[in-house]
């Protein structure tokens, strides 16, 4: 068990390219989240994956931002047209069942400029 | 109202003394409650799962959970300096046609030597 695996660790982009992220989920959970946070707040929810099924997407996530899960194994967080504002952790997350815990990777630090 | 509240602080306690943490939800139907710890700069880490009203201790740490009050707490043995940290609570919240992990905005902890 390897653990939840982010890469890249740390990207700066300017403003209006566009970005993606992977993560590599602990190879026995079904489930996979992406979740953002900004200093001093909670993570907050963007999607969920039961395999390679999209199961739930944040209301408050804009349209710029698209998640795949194509084999149901490692997922992909793209943001398009990156604005000031998506600067923050990018945390990956994987779960085995419904209501266990969820196990957090490092994360991917954005920085828009 | 958030779906999930955590007084910010900070919260200082000396070393050896007890840390609790408190936590409240809105939603009347959650089943899990989880603890995570996270270091500045790091993701957040598990400490303590919880589904059951009552008590449920792990080393240091005591979770309690009432569900008819909607709380759910953490308490700290012997806090030590390396408890310095920010708590998160999380809870399984519904949202649209699922149930998805929701956390609050953290508090920091801060144990003096």
């Amino acid at each position: 068990d390897t653990g939840v695996s982010q890469d890249p660790r740390h990207k700066i982009t300017k403003r209006g390219q566009n970005v993606t992220f992977r993560c590599d989920p602990i190879s026995e959970h079904n489930r996979l989240y992406w979740y953002r946070q900004t200093l001093g707040q909670g993570p907050e929810f963007l999607t969920y994956f039961q395999n390679e099924a999209q199961l739930e997407k944040s209301r408050l996530l804009s349209d710029r931002f698209s998640a795949e899960r194509p084999k149901g194994s490692f997922s992909t967080l793209e943001i398009q047209r990156t604005e000031q504002g998506d600067s923050a952790m990018y945390l990956c997350a994987s779960s085995l069942n419904v209501g266990s815990p969820l196990h957090f990777g490092n994360g991917t630090r954005l920085t828009v400029t | 109202q958030k779906e999930v509240e955590q007084n910010s602080g900070p919260l200082s306690v000396p070393e050896g003394a007890i840390a609790s943490l408190n936590c409240t939800y809105s939603d009347r139907v959650s089943q899990s409650f989880f603890w995570y710890r996270q270091y500045s700069g790091k993701s957040p880490e598990l400490i303590m799962s919880i589904y059951s009203n009552g008590d449920k201790e792990d080393g240091r740490f005591t979770a309690q959970l009432n569900k008819a009050s909607q709380y759910v707490s953490l308490l700290i043995r012997d806090s030590q300096p390396s408890d310095s940290a920010t708590y998160l609570c999380a809870v399984e919240i519904s949202s649209g046609s699922a149930r998805q992990l929701t956390f609050g905005s953290g508090t920091q902890l801060t144990v003096l030597p």
